[in-house]
């Protein structure tokens, strides 16, 4: 079955800069990627998906990464805002409705 | 609010008793999941109907029972459950699956369950 590994567990970066969290699986058949973020005692809401076709995906303060190859994929977030401060889970999903997650990623924006 | 909703919100009970968690979607969903979400480990994928068919049973124990009377409910009964059953389960739905380009999928808030 798939594998998703997510790193870091932990990031703390100052407002303003760049947070990077990374994912990567080992199933060639996962073809969807999405991102959510969870705040405290809140669902997990997705902020951003990519599927196997495309390498990156922007949107706003937040993108995407991809490479198909390496089977790992990123999230990217710029001008990091106090409100970011949240837990973030990559997954990977495939034809079969199946979704399977990372561990997270707390990731806290210092004012 | 994401059109998933779940209840009850929390839940404390004994190893002895029964009862069931309820998720509930009026946005024409075909798929429905079961997650149990613990302190520091991934979502745990338990459940997965499609169109109401059980497609993913992911080696849960017996003491969990889905069922999913329709494509807009679906339910978790459960029975003399441990301590370490205490998670927080979170249903979620995805529209025409199983369409690729068509499988968002969209979260309940969860039910914090208690075992005692």
């Amino acid at each position: 079955g798939e594998n998703v590994e997510q790193h870091p567990s932990t990031l703390s970066v100052q407002e303003g800069d760049s947070a990077v969290i990374k994912c990567t699986y080992s199933d060639s058949a996962s073809n969807y990627f999405p991102w959510y973020k969870q705040e405290l005692g809140k669902r997990p809401q997705l902020i951003i998906d990519i599927r196997s076709n495309v390498g990156e995906k922007k949107d706003q303060r937040i993108a995407v990464t991809l490479n198909k190859t390496a089977k790992h994929f990123s999230l990217h977030i710029t001008e990091t805002q106090p409100e970011d401060s949240a837990v973030y889970f990559c997954a990977a999903g495939n034809t079969g409705n199946q979704f399977y997650f990372g561990t997270g990623t707390s990731l806290t924006v210092i004012p | 609010e994401t059109g998933v909703t779940q209840t009850p919100r929390h839940l404390v009970m004994g190893m002895t008793n029964k009862k069931s968690l309820k998720c509930e979607q009026h946005l024409g969903h075909n798929a429905m999941y079961w997650y149990k979400q613990s302190a520091k480990k991934p979502l745990e994928l338990m459940f997965v109907y499609n169109f109401k068919e059980q497609t993913e049973n992911n080696s849960v124990p017996s003491r969990f029972s889905p069922e999913c009377p329709n494509s807009s409910h679906l339910f978790l009964h459960l029975h003399t459950l441990q301590p370490e059953d205490s998670a927080l389960y979170l249903c979620a739905s995805i529209p025409m699956a199983p369409m690729v380009a068509k499988n968002i999928q969209y979260f309940g808030a969860g039910t914090r369950l208690s075992v005692l």
